[in-house]
């Protein structure tokens, strides 16, 4: 199993519509995540870390479920730019970050 | 945020030549650097963890006599693809981080292909 396992998609949605992925994780000794955005051909940027507690920024909220294993991402009022490819990606204590495969948005106008 | 750059951005090589791939941070010293492969619809794929004057770490499954990594600054690491075949063919991207803490900034990757 992998470490990290997302649903690769691909999620068409509307503009303007509300989207949420989920990504589960084995390693029960994970340290922190992070959610990036990947475009196509371009390198993944860090979109943001996510916390127990949930984190907002902007449209975006994510969430760390630690009693289940799950990591999930909430945009709001989805534009058009949001089309991409996010990652979600763990760190483990080991120096290493583990990358998901990767959910494909395209949000359609 | 910080910015690594790597050069070159496109690489179009015959089978068998070697590739060499420069990682640079740009605005801060990196103590550790890594390199990843991606290929086409794969998450990235960690090949190897590279320090400062030391040698690096590579992932299992990733030999070390054909990606070579060199780390001789604290603000550049290269990879050299040596006797590069088709099935080098990738995107190949660096991450450097600074020092204490997870975050890694991500270069803007090299995209090989070997004919």
């Amino acid at each position: 199993r992998k470490e990290v396992e997302q649903d690769p998609g691909p999620f068409n949605v509307p503009e303007g519509a509300t989207v949420a992925f989920n990504c589960t994780y084995s390693n029960s000794a994970s340290q922190s995540f992070f959610w990036y955005r990947q475009d196509c051909r371009k390198e993944p940027k860090l979109l943001m870390s996510v916390y127990s507690s949930g984190n907002e920024d902007g449209r975006f909220t994510a969430q760390l479920n630690r009693a289940s294993q799950y990591i999930s991402l909430l945009i709001r009022d989805s534009k058009l730019s949001d089309s991409a490819t996010y990652l979600c990606v763990g760190y483990f204590g080991n120096e290493k970050l583990t990358f998901g495969t990767g959910t494909r948005l395209t949000i359609i106008p | 945020g910080a910015v690594v750059s790597q050069h070159p951005s496109w690489v179009i090589c015959k089978s068998g030549t070697s590739v060499k791939i420069e990682c640079r941070s740009l605005d801060f010293q990196a103590t550790t650097m890594f390199w990843y492969r991606q290929f086409p619809k794969q998450s990235l794929m960690l090949m190897a963890t590279s320090n400062e004057g030391s040698k690096a770490t590579y992932e299992q499954g990733v030999e070390k006599d054909k990606f070579l990594i060199n780390h001789a600054s604290l603000t550049l690491s290269t990879l050299t693809v040596t006797s590069a075949h088709p099935e080098d063919s990738s995107f190949y991207i660096c991450s450097a981080r600074g020092g204490e803490g997870e975050t890694q900034y991500f270069g803007p990757g090299t995209r090989l292909l070997v004919l």
